[in-house]
């Protein structure tokens, strides 16, 4: 079974500092690694995804993702963080050896403070 | 322009009344999902389709119905509101690749459901 897990329920971070939402997963086969964010009353958008590659993925509005095999991990960073930034964001995962569907984290509450 | 619509937004309802949440996409995928959100529970999935007259259960599928008999539109029926199905509803779909299946979602902008 695919499982991730987003062990920080909000992460408050001030304007201009570097970012970091950790995710962490597990699945049987391969994962197919996804990011999206939530801005108040708007549905899910997508940020970044990771299959196979370069560990270190860049997507939307300056976000980049590291991919570790060996800590199961897929965290989303940003270097210099923006007040715009805040809102919801989770992780999702695919095991690509299992099935079509994605499970989602719980998700990560940011608050980037001015 | 390339969108999941629904509608309603949002529906206050009271329990045991029969209710239809539509979905529809305008970017011809084949796979559609419905999903619910709960505060500290993240997205779980409802009902799924594939394609055209093919829905499997997600993971918590009691209490609510849904159809694909047009590739465009995934409808999510409630036969009998309860209380516990008070939540957010996204509906998604997305393309088949035929490297990798199910790929990247895209999300409508969600219905906010409360059953009184």
């Amino acid at each position: 079974a695919q499982s991730v897990a987003q062990p920080e329920d909000q992460v408050n971070v001030a304007e201009g500092n570097p970012l970091t939402v950790k995710c962490t997963y597990s699945v049987s086969g391969n994962p197919y690694l996804f990011w999206y964010v939530q801005y108040p009353n708007r549905g899910l958008q997508f940020l970044l995804k990771y299959i196979t590659g370069d560990n270190l993925v860049k997507g939307s509005y300056g976000f980049e993702a590291e991919f570790n095999k060996s800590q199961t991990s897929f965290h989303l960073k940003k270097p210099s963080a923006l007040v715009s930034d805040s809102a919801l964001y989770f992780c999702a995962v695919r095991d690509l050896n299992y099935g079509q569907n994605f499970v989602f984290g719980p998700g990560t509450r940011l608050s980037v403070l001015p | 322009e390339a969108q999941v619509t629904q509608n309603p937004r949002y529906l206050i309802t009271v329990t045991g009344k029969k209710l239809t949440v539509t979905c529809s996409q305008n970017m011809n995928h084949e796979y559609m999902s419905w999903y619910r959100q709960d505060p500290g529970l993240g997205l779980r999935q409802i009902y799924y389709s594939m394609n055209v007259e093919v829905t499997d259960k997600g993971d918590v599928p009691e209490g609510y119905k849904v159809s694909r008999k047009e590739k465009r539109n995934f409808p999510l029926i409630l036969e009998s509101p309860s209380p516990n199905q008070t939540s957010l509803y996204f509906c998604a779909s997305s393309p088949l690749s035929k490297v990798v299946g199910t790929d990247t979602q895209y999300f409508g902008p969600g219905t906010r459901l409360t059953v009184l």
